[in-house]
């Protein structure tokens, strides 16, 4: 199994330029999610889904768009970069949301 | 909504000395998780403790859960250059809902 993963692994945009961050994963879970780290601010929730066809709003979601087709993947949209979105981008999956959480191996945004 | 509070943010230790980092919730957590995220990685689980009073070990790390389930704690027996990182505790913001990472501690050991 490849468990979570995360492309691409580093991407710069110039703000106003729209851009989708792809998270895939091969477990059959229900539940996935996106975080954003900042330094100093740890993980914090962008949209989350219990499953196909559903989700939801966490902490952070403005700017942020989500979707949720299939089981397996779950893209990250940004319709407008702002330097405020430069960060690292975690994807997660559990079974269940109060699961261990398996995440991918990130995506280091830069807006300039 | 909960908040998970982390302290301390930093620790610089000498490898060989002792590590505890603590975790506060503002309501009572029906679990929690913790995680280690190494530098330039990723988080990746730990443990869970679902039980008032739990305490797990795994190697030299000793994992609490309180009595009134609003505080855990991590403790490192002995700490070594491998355990550098940040460790975050998470809990579920009521019920069955996302969790709800604290800001983390960065461990830095210093050989």
């Amino acid at each position: 199994n490849a468990g979570v993963t995360q492309t691409p692994k580093f991407q710069v945009l110039k703000t106003g330029q729209s851009m989708t961050l792809q998270c895939a994963q091969d477990m059959n879970h229900e539940y996935m999610s996106w975080y954003r780290q900042d330094p100093g601010m740890g993980l914090r929730l962008i949209h989350y889904s219990v499953g196909a066809g559903i989700t939801d709003q966490g902490e952070v979601p403005n700017g942020y768009n989500v979707s949720r087709s299939t089981t397996e993947d779950f893209p990250l949209r940004l319709l407008s970069a702002a330097p405020s979105q430069t960060s690292v981008y975690f994807c997660a999956s559990s079974p269940r949301v109060l699961d261990e959480q398996y995440f991918g191996p990130g995506t280091r945004l830069t807006v300039t | 909504g909960q908040q998970v509070m982390q302290i301390p943010q930093y620790q610089h230790v000498q490898e060989g000395e002792d590590f505890t980092t603590y975790c506060n919730s503002s309501t009572t957590l029906s679990n929690i998780q913790w995680y280690k995220q190494r530098p330039g990685g990723h988080p990746v689980f730990l443990i869970q403790l679902v039980k008032s009073g739990e305490v797990k070990k795994q190697k030299r790390l000793t994992f609490q859960f309180g009595e009134a389930k609003k505080n855990s704690s991590l403790h490192i027996t002995a700490t070594q250059t491998t355990d550098v990182g940040t460790y975050f505790c998470a809990g579920p913001q009521s019920g069955n809902t996302p969790l709800v990472f604290g800001k983390g501690t960065r461990l830095s050991v210093i050989a």
